[in-house]
């Protein structure tokens, strides 16, 4: 069965300072990845995904994953945070068994900025 | 464009009453998935309507049902509610045909079971 996993429950930072939060999932065929974004009593966001073609993904707002095959990997980076990046970030696969298969998450990394 | 929308916001129930949520999918969108997310976890897929029929199921008891009406809105049934059932209810909208592997997520609702 597919997995994610999110090796970080918890990642303090502080203001500009460079983030990754780490995710790998189990391997498959093929698969779909995704990060989502939960601010504080709010529903997920869409923040970017890999579905083909290059391997680094990049979101509006500065953040910027890539896939490594290889590795079962889809870290997320971003080169200076800011304060109002705190939020609950979930990984997230689709296998790719059909166009609207469930997804699977992880249990999320709580990325907290400190001033 | 109307995202995903959900109600209500939030919901108190007791402990052995029914409760049912409401969702209305993203305009284009076909396809509604519910999840469940406790609190500190991530979300789990309780299952997905297609055409007006469920198409997967995750692993979640009978309890747990569902209806999606001809406009691909849809509703979540929860029976003989239990305190472990409260959770914050996730509704994602997407759509059916080849191709789009993406998902769009409502603001969700708040269960409390007291």
């Amino acid at each position: 069965a597919q997995s994610v996993t999110q090796l970080d429950s918890q990642v303090p930072v502080f203001e500009e300072a460079p983030v990754e939060l780490r995710c790998n999932y189990s391997s498959s065929v093929s698969v779909y990845l995704f990060w989502y974004v939960q601010y504080p009593n709010q529903g997920l966001q869409l923040l970017l995904k890999y579905l083909s073609g290059s391997t680094l993904v990049e979101s509006i707002n500065g953040f910027e994953a890539e896939f490594n095959k290889s590795q079962t990997s889809f870290h997320l980076r971003k080169p200076s945070v800011h304060i109002s990046d705190t939020a609950e970030y979930f990984c997230a696969v689709n296998p790719g068994y059909s166009s609207a298969s469930k997804i699977i998450f992880g249990s999320g990394t709580r990325l907290s900025i400190r001033p | 464009d109307a995202g995903v929308t959900q109600s209500p916001t939030h919901l108190i129930k007791t402990r052995g009453q029914q409760v049912t949520l409401r969702c209305s999918p993203k305009s284009g969108h076909d396809t509604v998935s519910w999840y469940q997310q406790a609190l500190g976890q991530g979300p789990q897929f309780i299952f997905q309507y297609y055409e007006e029929e469920e198409r997967q199921r995750g692993n979640f008891p009978d309890r747990f049902s569902g209806h999606q009406f001809p406009n691909y809105s849809s509703e979540l049934n929860v029976n003989a509610l239990l305190l472990g059932d409260s959770a914050l209810y996730l509704c994602a909208s997407s759509l059916g045909g080849q191709g789009s592997y993406e998902q769009y997520f409502g603001p969700g609702t708040r269960l409390t079971v007291t």
